[in-house]
């Protein structure tokens, strides 16, 4: 079955506790993104990557990093987590620029204390 | 700069009502994609359409339909005998070609009462 997955779905941690929250993609999907969701404030997007190697800043990238090592997967890093992180995370993924639908894993809701 | 704007924050219906969920966009590319999306409480997204900016041609699915509107750069999503299942946020959003970002609006809560 073609999906985005993402682990952990729920998280609950302290701040300044370095976390990674993983995302793999079995659609062979060359482009894929990270978005967080916040209450009145829909989805916004934290990073993408075009590719292997190729990763960029979307609207909110303060405070998380970026991987992109594999095809498949695309891992979000929070080095020091701070309670203005606790949001809902979403990974997507789609086969390239020129096709448009994202296909969205499940969300990983996480909060910092 | 890209901008989406669902102005109806919650709107509730009783159940086999008909709903239309408004959705305003801004864009200065011609050539640009349209989504909604539903996330029902177990939170998940799911796709419901795309419509890129040449086909104006209002769509309809089962219960679901979309009417596109180039001249008042509206894309209304309407739900025809809601149903319970309904009850869900819905989202709205924009990207442009060659773009990196899919611009989403801040959701409509639709809660639909038995």
């Amino acid at each position: 079955e073609a999906q985005v997955t993402q682990n952990p779905r729920y998280l609950i941690t302290v701040t300044g506790k370095k976390l990674t929250v993983t995302c793999s993609q079995n659609m062979n999907h060359e482009y894929m993104s990270w978005y967080r969701q916040d209450p009145g404030l829909g989805l916004r997007q934290i990073y993408y990557s075009m590719n292997v190697e190729v990763t960029d800043k979307g609207d909110v990238p303060e405070g998380y990093k970026v991987s992109r090592k594999e095809k498949r997967n695309f891992p979000l890093i929070l080095e020091s987590p701070s309670p203005n992180q606790t949001s809902l995370y979403f990974c997507a993924s789609r086969p390239g620029l020129v096709s448009y639908e994202q296909f969205f894993g499940p969300g990983t809701r996480l909060t910092v204390l | 700069a890209q901008k989406v704007t669902q102005a109806q924050t919650e709107i509730s219906v009783v159940e086999k009502e008909d709903v239309t969920l408004d959705c305003v966009y801004e864009t200065r590319d011609t050539t640009y994609y349209l989504f909604w999306y539903k996330q029902p409480p177990s939170g998940e997204l799911v796709f419901l359409i795309r419509r890129n900016s040449f086909d104006e041609q209002n769509e309809i699915s089962g219960r679901y339909s979309w009417n596109f509107q180039k001249s008042t750069s509206s894309f209304n999503f309407t739900i025809t005998a809601s149903q319970v299942v309904d009850s869900a946020v819905y989202f709205c959003a924009l990207t442009e070609t060659g773009a990196n970002n899919l611009f989403f609006g801040t959701g409509t809560r639709l809660t639909v009462i038995p």
